[in-house]
């Protein structure tokens, strides 16, 4: 069975800290990955995913994350937070050639301190 | 840019009653998907459209069922409401030719009293 693990339920920086969330997955077929975040009381929102090529991804709000497919593993970087940046992050995975429903890993609660 | 449109956004029902959540893709997306994410948990496949046929389903109650309408706008419709059914009700929409990438709706908030 498929499944993602996001290793920190909780990661609390400093403003202008940089920052790394962790994810890791599971599977024996070729995924698609992202990372979406969901601001208190919305939606989700994506950030990034990564398809194919380029293991390093760029995506919104000055987040990139890096496939290492010998790792499993897709973790979110970004080198320099702010307030803003205080929200829930979850990584996700889809499988190529499969269902195209998102399996979630728990989620990673960003909490970024002045 | 259009988005997915949900509602109601906000849903108060009592034990055993019944409720319909609605979900309006984004304009010429064909493929609809239902989540439910329960207070402090991850978002859980329930139930996913292509053209009006159910393409896949998760891990949704007998009690639910949910359909796919001609002009691709999708209903989940709830029974027997569950205190445990409370929870934040998210639809997604993509296109079947670019599945990777599914946008969410802000979601509906169901509280069972």
């Amino acid at each position: 069975a498929q499944s993602v693990t996001q290793l920190d339920s909780q990661v609390p920086v400093f403003e202008e800290a940089p920052v790394e969330l962790r994810c890791n997955y599971s599977s024996s077929v070729s995924v698609y990955l992202f990372w979406y975040v969901q601001y208190p009381n919305q939606g989700l929102q994506l950030l990034l995913k990564y398809l194919s090529g380029s293991t390093l991804v760029k995506g919104i709000n000055g987040f990139e994350a890096e496939f290492n497919k010998s790792q499993t593993s897709f973790h979110l970087r970004k080198p320099s937070v702010h307030i803003s940046d205080t929200a829930e992050y979850f990584c996700a995975v889809s499988f190529q050639g499969g269902s195209e429903k998102l399996v979630f890993g728990k989620g990673t609660k960003l909490t970024v301190n002045p | 840019a259009a988005g997915v449109i949900q509602s109601p956004r906000h849903l108060i029902k009592e034990k055993r009653e019944t409720a319909t959540l609605k979900c309006y893709p984004i304009p010429r997306h064909d493929t609809v998907y239902w989540y439910q994410q329960g207070p402090g948990q991850d978002p859980q496949f329930l139930i996913s459209f292509y053209e009006k046929m159910q393409s896949d389903k998760g891990s949704i109650p007998d009690r639910f069922s949910a359909q796919q309408f001609s002009d691709y706008h999708s209903e989940l419709n709830m029974s027997s409401l569950e205190l445990g059914d409370s929870a934040l009700y998210f639809c997604a929409s993509s296109l079947i030719v670019r599945t990777d990438t599914q946008y969410f709706g802000p979601g509906t908030r169901l509280t069972v009293l």
